[in-house]
């Protein structure tokens, strides 16, 4: 069973780059199958896609962050990491790795990790 | 502000149908798929409906998907107290280089 874990610091200062890490476990990142992605949810909002990226490197963001995002892949280690830098308190959320099926029949983020909940703050 | 609108809150009895409409326009929900997931208390979203109408496997008849131009609707039939959670539908928008865009979640009461 495929498993998502994020991982990184849960506080920030203002100014700075938060940094995530999403580990695959279960299955291989470098399937041609899937897109893996970040979505973050601020404190009782709701969810804003980050951006997604291709086992290859290949990579796509949200227009409105693109000029602070991103993200990378590391197969060796079956992970993909988030850098968003230049944050804010409105960065401040519960931040989540997915993954995106690539197929003729389906196309939804379809697995979640748990969360990570950072808090940008001095 | 979401790209896709949703209602704040719905509610139901147990047994009662509920839906949930998603509002979006030409560049997400008019020309591409809508998606719907659950996110009961404390726990991660998960996936309820893909390409407007298909269950994942061990989705339970009692949720169905629509859509209709611009708009679609997720529909609980048979209400159950589980349901109680926030439900999110989501799209594929075309405008400037493409991205995914949500909806701002509806919580689910049940009465």
């Amino acid at each position: 069973q495929l498993q998502l874990q994020e991982s990184g610091p849960g506080l920030v200062k203002p100014s700075e780059t938060l940094s995530l890490t999403c580990t695959v476990s279960g299955g291989s990142i470098s399937s041609s199958s899937y897109y893996w992605g970040w979505i973050r949810q601020p404190p009782g909002k709701g969810l804003e896609w980050i951006g997604s990226i291709y086992y290859s490197g290949s990579t796509y963001y949200n227009p409105s962050l693109k000029s602070r995002v991103t993200i990378s892949v590391d197969t060796s280690k079956n992970q993909f990491s988030l850098k968003l830098s230049s944050v804010t308190a409105a960065d401040t959320a519960v931040y989540y790795c997915a993954r995106r099926i690539i197929s003729y029949v389906n196309d939804a983020f379809d697995i979640w990790g748990q969360g990570t909940m950072v808090t940008v703050s001095s | 502000q979401s790209v896709l609108t949703q209602p704040p809150s719905a509610s139901g009895t147990p047994g009662q149908r509920v839906t949930i409409s998603c509002s979006g326009s030409s560049s997400n929900i008019g020309s591409n798929y809508v998606y719907w997931y659950q996110q009961l208390p404390g726990t991660a979203p998960k996936l309820l409906i893909y390409r407007n109408n298909q269950r994942p496997s061990g989705v339970p008849d009692r949720f169905s998907g629509s859509k209709s131009g611009t708009s679609a609707s997720l529909a609980i039939s048979g209400l159950r107290s589980e349901d109680e959670a926030d439900y999110y539908c989501a799209a594929w928008d075309d405008s400037l280089s493409g991205f995914w865009v949500f909806g701002g979640g509806t919580k689910l009461t049940v009465l």
